[in-house]
């Protein structure tokens, strides 16, 4: 079945510079790539998502890319700030259809050094 | 709005007791999940509703029930609590026009003694 495998477990990096987790999937069929923030004590919350007719994604200080042929996408924060110490998790599916199957990684917790 | 709501917030079991887990949304959505978080193992789901009325097994559903009370409720059962269901529980809904978007829960931190 689906797997996703997200590196590194964890990330630390000085406030201001930024900061790259990379998530890699198995299954081709996969057309949808959400990113969720969980702080401490919260359920998971949406950051960002790409659909796989898009190659890339932007929002302000966080962006996102899906490369499909090598079956990897990866989340970027840059000018990185104090709040953004979080547990972060990349996930997969198939879309709605499927919507019981969105496999999650393993999540990477990042800090902050001030 | 309330979103995702979990009660409670954290409970300790002995192994052998049950509990029942409780989930409810406000949002009007239609597909609810239950889901375990355990260190460095991301999240897994346990059961999942596409609607009411409906229940599926998801990755690791053993030892769990579920019941679908209507279109709010969600609730997961442990009718014989193990050591090896300490874990935190997210539920989870789902709304936005392809139904992809997951709104989480605070979470039910449970320990099994």
């Amino acid at each position: 079945g689906e797997n996703v495998e997200q590196h590194p477990s964890t990330l630390s990096v000085q406030e201001g510079d930024s900061a790259v987790i990379k998530c890699t999937y198995s299954d081709s069929a996969s057309n949808y790539f959400p990113w969720y923030k969980q702080e401490l004590g919260k359920g998971p919350q949406l950051i960002i998502d790409i659909r796989s007719n898009v190659g890339e994604k932007k929002d302000q200080r966080i962006a996102v890319t899906l490369n499909k042929t090598a079956k990897h996408f990866s989340l970027h924060i840059t000018e990185t700030q104090p709040e953004d110490s979080a547990v972060y998790f990349c996930a997969a599916s198939k879309g709605y259809s499927s919507a019981s199957k969105i496999i999650f990684g393993s999540g990477t917790r990042l800090s902050i050094r001030p | 709005n309330a979103g995702v709501t979990q009660t409670p917030k954290f409970q300790v079991l002995k192994t052998g007791q049950s509990m029942t887990l409780q989930c409810a949304q406000d949002m009007n959505h239609n597909s609810m999940y239950w889901y375990r978080q355990d260190p460095g193992m991301g999240l897994r789901l346990i059961y999942y509703s596409a609607s009411e009325g409906t229940t599926d097994k998801g990755e690791v559903p053993n030892g769990y029930n579920v019941s679908r009370l209507n279109k709010r409720e969600f609730s997961l059962r442990l009718e014989s609590a193990a050591p090896s269901q300490t874990s935190v529980y997210f539920c989870a809904s789902i709304t936005g026009p392809s139904g992809e978007t997951q709104y989480f829960g605070p979470g039910t931190r449970l320990l099994v003694l």
